[in-house]
């Protein structure tokens, strides 16, 4: 029973590179989420999706991209990273508004 | 928009002693509240949740979270502690925009420390 997995787990990119985090889920959850963890500041939504082929904005856009072609499937993608975006990032998904919640183990992400 | 406030960036107390970790939401509207625990370089994991049912709600691991709505409080207590429990909390409300989508927003999160 895999619930949400995130690859890669650890990534050091240089300013200016682009990478894809790639999030799957196996639940036949309809939502996913991308969060990003930074101290003191708890966790903030980067985007999210309430299906398959729809994405939408969240807190924190900036900066970042994502596509859900598959229901499974989350990606979250960097076009130009910045060291502004080293962080801890989060997959989750849920079955529906007011149910659960899961996350995946995040993404150590950092950029010099 | 909700907002959450908890109350202590950290927290220490012994083994075997109480266990009380605050959360403040902003709704007067009883929302879905949650408490998570992050464990070292781990993901988040649910605790337990108050979906508007009974107001004491039983979590995993002998935690447990009272709503208040007159004080627009769920804070999360464990009556004894033990090591295992040292970990980051998380307090969340649910926030319903008007696509109808369900956001999380977070906490600050605190840091319980279990000393022996």
């Amino acid at each position: 029973n895999a619930g949400v997995t995130q690859t890669p787990k650890f990534r050091v990119l240089k300013t200016g590179q682009s990478m894809t985090l790639l999030c799957a889920q196996d639940m036949n959850h309809e939502y996913m989420y991308w969060y990003r963890q930074d101290p003191g500041m708890g966790l903030r939504l980067i985007h999210y999706s309430v299906g398959e082929g729809t994405t939408a904005k969240g807190e924190v856009p900036d900066g970042y991209n994502v596509s859900r072609l598959k229901k499974q499937n989350f990606l979250l993608g960097l076009e130009s990273a910045a060291p502004s975006q080293t962080s801890v990032y989060f997959c989750a998904s849920s079955y529906s508004y007011g149910n659960t919640i899961y996350f995946g183990e995040g993404s150590w992400l950092t950029v010099v | 928009a909700q907002s959450v406030t908890q109350l202590g960036s950290h927290v220490s107390v012994s083994e075997g002693a109480l266990v009380l970790l605050r959360c403040n939401y902003s709704s007067s509207v009883p929302p879905y509240l949650f408490w998570y625990v992050q464990y070292p370089n781990q993901g988040l994991q649910l605790l337990l949740k108050y979906t508007s049912a009974a107001t004491l709600v039983k979590g995993i691991n002998g935690f447990e979270a009272e709503f208040k709505k007159s004080e627009t409080s769920f804070h999360l207590t464990k009556p004894s502690a033990h090591m295992s429990d040292a970990a980051e909390y998380f307090c969340a409300v649910s926030d319903r925009m008007n696509t109808g989508f369900q956001k999380l927003v977070f906490g600050t999160g605190t840091r319980l420390l279990v000393s022996p």
